[in-house]
């Protein structure tokens, strides 16, 4: 059974810092990952979703990596903004079973303070 | 705004009333899917629908009745509900099953 674990569960940083976010899952057998922003309350947003046959994906300050034989992925933001405070998420689409069932993690709740 | 709207915001329902959930999306996406965040728990997936047809019920309990008329509807009926599931809704859709999901901004329900 897949599960996607976030670590840590919260994190505070000075704005302006760079900062790299973790998630690592148990079954390499996925057909894609991808990171989700949740403001409190509200729904997700989706950042950025790596197939399983890239590396990485970029989107503005926003870096995403996957390493599918190890079982992780990282977020990397850079120059970090108080907007950036949210809740990150990460969740996987299983390759095999489930396809249509996305695995998400439990978050890391990011603030960055002024 | 994501494309995809939930009604109501918020509800407050007791135990033996029967409300309803409305999810529209105005994407053009065939794939509509309900999910549920408890309080520290991971979101779970509650039931999908591809090109109105339900093709996945996570073990979701018969007091949650899905119904999808049309791509672009999705509602989530209630009856007969627990504490416990007290919650944010989530509704998303995607082009197809597979590809990205968009998310609406939920219906946070609290059952008394």
């Amino acid at each position: 059974k897949q599960e996607v674990t976030q670590i840590p569960a919260a994190l505070s940083v000075p704005e302006g810092e760079n900062l790299v976010l973790n998630c690592s899952f148990t079954d390499s057998a996925i057909y894609n990952l991808q990171w989700f922003r949740q403001d409190p309350g509200k729904g997700l947003t989706s950042l950025l979703l790596i197939q399983s046959s890239q590396r990485e994906q970029t989107s503005g300050r926003l870096n995403a990596s996957l390493d599918k034989s190890s079982g992780r992925s990282t977020l990397y933001i850079a120059a970090s903004q108080p907007g950036d405070s949210a809740t990150y998420l990460c969740a996987v689409r299983p390759l095999i079973q489930g396809a249509q069932k996305l695995v998400f993690g439990q978050g890391t709740r990011l603030t960055i303070n002024p | 705004e994501t494309g995809v709207t939930q009604t109501p915001r918020h509800l407050v329902m007791g135990m033996t009333n029967k409300k309803s959930l409305k999810c529209e999306q105005h994407l053009g996406h065939n794939a509509m899917y309900w999910y549920k965040q408890s309080a520290k728990k991971p979101l779970e997936l509650m039931f999908v629908y591809n090109f109105k047809e339900q093709t996945e019920n996570n073990s979701v309990p018969s007091r949650f009745s899905p119904e999808c008329p049309n791509s672009s509807h999705l509602f989530l009926h209630l009856h007969t509900l627990q504490p416990e599931d007290s919650a944010l809704y989530l509704c998303a859709s995607s082009p197809q099953v597979m590809e990205k999901l968009f998310f609406g901004s939920g219906t946070q329900l609290s059952v008394l």
